[in-house]
Formats: C-alpha cells, sequence, structure tokens
C-alpha cells in the first residue's frame, strides 16, 4: 500500500513552454500532497504545500504563478511549470500524506520527474 | 540561522559492517524526524520516524536514536549489505501547519563486498 505515482519521468522542452506533472495516489486518499525540488547532491526543497479543494501554500522565494498547482481530488495533484526557463530545469518530486490506515506523519514520495529546459 | 547537518562525504564501509549516520540541527525543536533512502534519480523511500520522547527506534537491521539534548540523531545499519548502498536522507517535523518536512542534504553510503 501507499503508492504514489509521478508522471511523466522525464521531460525535455523548449524555453517558454508550460509542463505540467501528474502526482496520483494509487491506493489511498491523500489528505496532503507536497512539492520538491531537488538539486543535485542537494536537499529536497519544499516548494509547496495542498490540500484537496483548497488554494496551495507556497513556500518564501516560490513564485506561485510560474508553478502552478491544483489538487482537484483527494487522489491528484498536479505542477505546472509555466513559461518554463533553463533555470526551472531540475528533479521534481511529489509526495503525499493521509489516509485513515496510514500514519499521518510520513510522505509517500513519487519517483520524481526530471525537467530539461531547452 | 536554522540548520540540518549531514556528513556530506561519502560513507565507505565493508559489507557486515555496521554503518553510522549523523544527523545534527541547529535551531530547530522538531516534534519528531524521520530517516528516508533515496537512490539515484528515485524519490525518497520512509525507514523510520522517531518522535522527540522517544530514545531509540529500531526495525530489523536499522536503528535510530533522538537526543534532543544534542540535538542529534544516528542511524544504523547492521550487517550492511551491498544494497544498502543508496543516499539517506534525515528530514525534521516542525510543529507549524501541515507538519513540513525539512531534509538534510544526505549522506552518500557505499558498502563495498
Amino acid at each position: 500500500g501507499a503508492v504514489v505515482s509521478q508522471h511523466p519521468s522525464w521531460v525535455i522542452c523548449k524555453s517558454g513552454t508550460s509542463v505540467k506533472i501528474e502526482c496520483r495516489s494509487l491506493d489511498f486518499q491523500a489528505t496532503t500532497m507536497f512539492w520538491y525540488r531537488q538539486f543535485p547532491k542537494q536537499s529536497l526543497m519544499l516548494m509547496a504545500t495542498s490540500n484537496e479543494g483548497s488554494k496551495a501554500t507556497y513556500e518564501q522565494g516560490v513564485e506561485k504563478d510560474k508553478f502552478l498547482i491544483n489538487h482537484a481530488s483527494l487522489t491528484l495533484s498536479t505542477l505546472t511549470v509555466t513559461s518554463a526557463h533553463p533555470e526551472d530545469s531540475s528533479f521534481y518530486i511529489c509526495s503525499a500524506r493521509g489516509g485513515e490506515s496510514l500514519a499521518k506523519n510520513i510522505q509517500y514520495f513519487g519517483a520524481g520527474t526530471r525537467l530539461s529546459v531547452l | 540561522s536554522q540548520k540540518i547537518e549531514q556528513n556530506s562525504e561519502a560513507l565507505n564501509i565493508q559489507e557486515g559492517k555496521t554503518a553510522t549516520l549523523t544527523c545534527n540541527y541547529t535551531n530547530y525543536s522538531p516534534a519528531y524526524l524521520q530517516w528516508y533512502r533515496q537512490d539515484p534519480g528515485r524519490g525518497p523511500v520512509f525507514l523510520l520516524l522517531i518522535r522527540e520522547n522517544e530514545k531509540e527506534k529500531r526495525k530489523e537491521r536499522l536503528k535510530v536514536t533522538f537526543d534532543t539534548t544534542l540535538k542529534q540523531s544516528l542511524f544504523h545499519i547492521t550487517a550492511s549489505q551491498p544494497a544498502d548502498s543508496a543516499t539517506y536522507l534525515c528530514a525534521l517535523a516542525t510543529s507549524g501547519g501541515y507538519n513540513k518536512l525539512i531534509f538534510g542534504a544526505g549522506t552518500r553510503l557505499a558498502v563495498h563486498p
């Protein structure tokens, strides 16, 4: 149990285009989902926290108009990188927490999405 | 300032030995601390959680200690195997809203046959 699927695993796009990343909890309902960004050999940096049906809470320094987060259901959250530029190239990882049968303090992570902006 | 520090240098050990990884933090008062394993190009996988009022937690070959006075957690893998080679991340849970996790940069462990 507690499987989180993230798609796509790898995406290459041209500068100026938008990219959408999906995060799904496959076998539990996620009350909260988190989006992280990770640069090589660095720690995961939390970008935003979202609860189903409400607006995401963004961390300081993260542009909410640049990184659009939608958490429309208890099993799906999406991150859209709008007008991507080469400096947005990174490894993006989502996690989900929740479910009555799961320990509420544990986050279950997707496999990550490698974004390369040309 | 707030910091979470893990040894940035890789830890190389021989198969069968005990690996010990360290996580130190400053200017945090975490409600609990977690350890995750991350393989290259993959998302982290949860291993263990230890609360502020717990001194030690075990799970199979894994053991975590938590010393809130020293502001330190130690993560041990006994009888290590080459398959244990990965990066291990410690994460603190803040007491703020949504119980956010703050991650250390991780320590890479290499277990040699």
